[in-house]
């Protein structure tokens, strides 16, 4: 099982459309959560962090259930600009104090005309 | 302007050729990274370093080197590139806590 599973879509929505994608992570470990934003062939770029008590940027929402391990995305009134590759990421800090960033694999949205 | 530069972003090269990818800082980050990118299987961590001469292993490690010697730059080395190396490659850095700032990207062709 992936330590951070997304749906890889794609999810085709018109413009305008409210859309939401879900993230799950499997260590529990897990203490910074963000979400990414990779245009194709483009370098991955940060969207927002994920905090516990959610926080909302213009008309991105962003969610975390530690309970049960997801977080989530939601992106309102949809923009063709939009249309991209959204990567989540979670923060997984060891005993040692090391720590790493695990990447899911990406849900790609198509926003249409 | 706050930024990774990452050098070259196109490279073919030939098998078993020496190569080294260059990366470098501008933000006083200690957290650097290299990821490669595969069509299927999103980003996987090669190599990182949490600070000046600490460096660890990431998921795909094999075939590949990295030295941290200043803060601010953190080059990939491929002593030996085979066609599994064929990648998209990208470098990154983050302050403790921090979410990640990426250079461009460096396609990689090994023939």
């Amino acid at each position: 099982r992936k330590e951070v599973e997304q749906d890889p879509g794609p999810f085709n929505v018109p413009e305008g459309a409210t859309v939401a994608f879900n993230c799950t992570y499997s260590n529990s470990a897990s203490q910074s959560f963000f979400w990414y934003r990779q245009d194709c062939r483009k370098e991955p770029k940060l969207l927002m962090s994920v905090y516990s008590s959610g926080n909302e940027d213009g008309r991105f929402t962003a969610q975390l259930n530690r309970a049960s391990q997801y977080i989530s995305l939601l992106i309102r009134d949809s923009k063709l600009s939009d249309s991209a590759t959204y990567l989540c990421v979670v923060k997984v800090v060891h005993p040692s104090g090391t720590y790493k960033y695990i990447f899911g694999t990406g849900t790609r949205l198509k926003v249409l005309a | 302007e706050a930024q990774v530069t990452q050098n070259p972003r196109y490279l073919i090269t030939v098998t078993g050729k020496k190569l080294t990818v260059t990366c470098s800082q501008n933000m006083n980050h200690e957290y650097m990274s290299w990821y490669r990118q595969d069509p299927g299987l999103g980003l996987r961590q090669i190599y990182y370093s949490m600070n000046v001469e600490v460096t660890d292993k990431g998921d795909v490690p094999e075939g590949y080197k990295v030295s941290r010697k200043e803060k601010r730059n953190f080059p990939l080395i491929l002593e030996s590139p085979s066609p599994n190396q064929t990648s998209l490659y990208f470098c990154a850095s983050s302050l403790a806590g921090g979410g990640y700032t990426f250079g461009s990207g460096t396609r990689l062709t090994v023939v």
